[in-house]
């Protein structure tokens, strides 16, 4: 049973518009939410997270926006770029437990930016 | 300042064989993270360590293991390989305190299994 959902595999965009890549969630003892980037033949590069105790992280062109209700949340990059593309994981983190080493990923977004 | 590393990039096994990856972490990480990556989904966990002690473990059978040493490289040992064991094995660095969820990830060990 998955516990961190990605349902858009893949996500086109225009240069220079907003992309926005969604994760949903159903382990409500999540509290570190993670997104990464990768490019074919690299290993995962972390770009943003956040704690659930926040509901927004803004780092650049990134902001992560967070809905604990709706355990749901949502990568907005602005104004995208061709070098975005690549896949995009969403991972989520628990503290207690002693399990925070344990990232529970996503199964990806794909996103193109046409130039 | 280097990243994290892993050797070998590459790697071709036959099925019943054993094989190791190694991965060194970011200078002043303790504690090292492996995954495995198969086409199509998110990395899953297999194993966490931190000052050499196992920390946590995924749902993977006893034919994978792993240690650290104590200047913080680790290795992951599969042993009887199978089919299925084909893979991106990722090998994460992080510093074990409160952002010990913030983990940095090395290109990988691209394994097949014949």
């Amino acid at each position: 049973d998955q516990q961190v959902k990605q349902n858009s595999p893949s996500l086109s965009v225009q240069e220079g518009r907003i992309s926005i890549l969604n994760c949903d969630y159903t382990n409500s003892m999540f509290d570190y939410f993670l997104w990464y980037k990768k490019y074919p033949a690299e290993g995962p590069t972390f770009l943003i997270s956040i704690s659930s105790i926040k509901d927004k992280n803004e780092d650049g062109r990134f902001t992560v926006f967070l809905n604990k209700s709706a355990k749901h949340l949502s990568l907005h990059i602005v104004p995208s770029q061709p070098g975005d593309s690549a896949v995009y994981f969403c991972a989520a983190s628990s503290f207690y437990g002693g399990s925070q080493g344990n990232l529970i990923f996503g199964k990806g977004t794909k996103l193109s930016v046409k130039p | 300042d280097a990243g994290v590393t892993q050797s070998p990039t590459h790697l071709i096994k036959t099925r019943g064989q054993h094989v190791t990856l190694r991965c060194s972490p970011i200078s002043g990480h303790k504690s090292v993270s492996w995954y495995q990556q198969v086409l199509g989904q998110g990395p899953q966990f297999i194993f966490q360590y931190y000052e050499k002690e196992e920390r946590g473990r995924g749902n993977f059978p006893d034919r994978f293991s792993a240690r650290q040493f104590p200047n913080y490289s680790s290795e992951l040992n599969v042993n009887a390989l199978l089919l299925g064991d084909s893979a991106l094995y990722l090998c994460a660095s992080s510093s074990w305190d409160r952002k010990n969820y913030e983990q940095y990830f090395g290109p990988g060990t691209r394994l097949t299994v014949t």
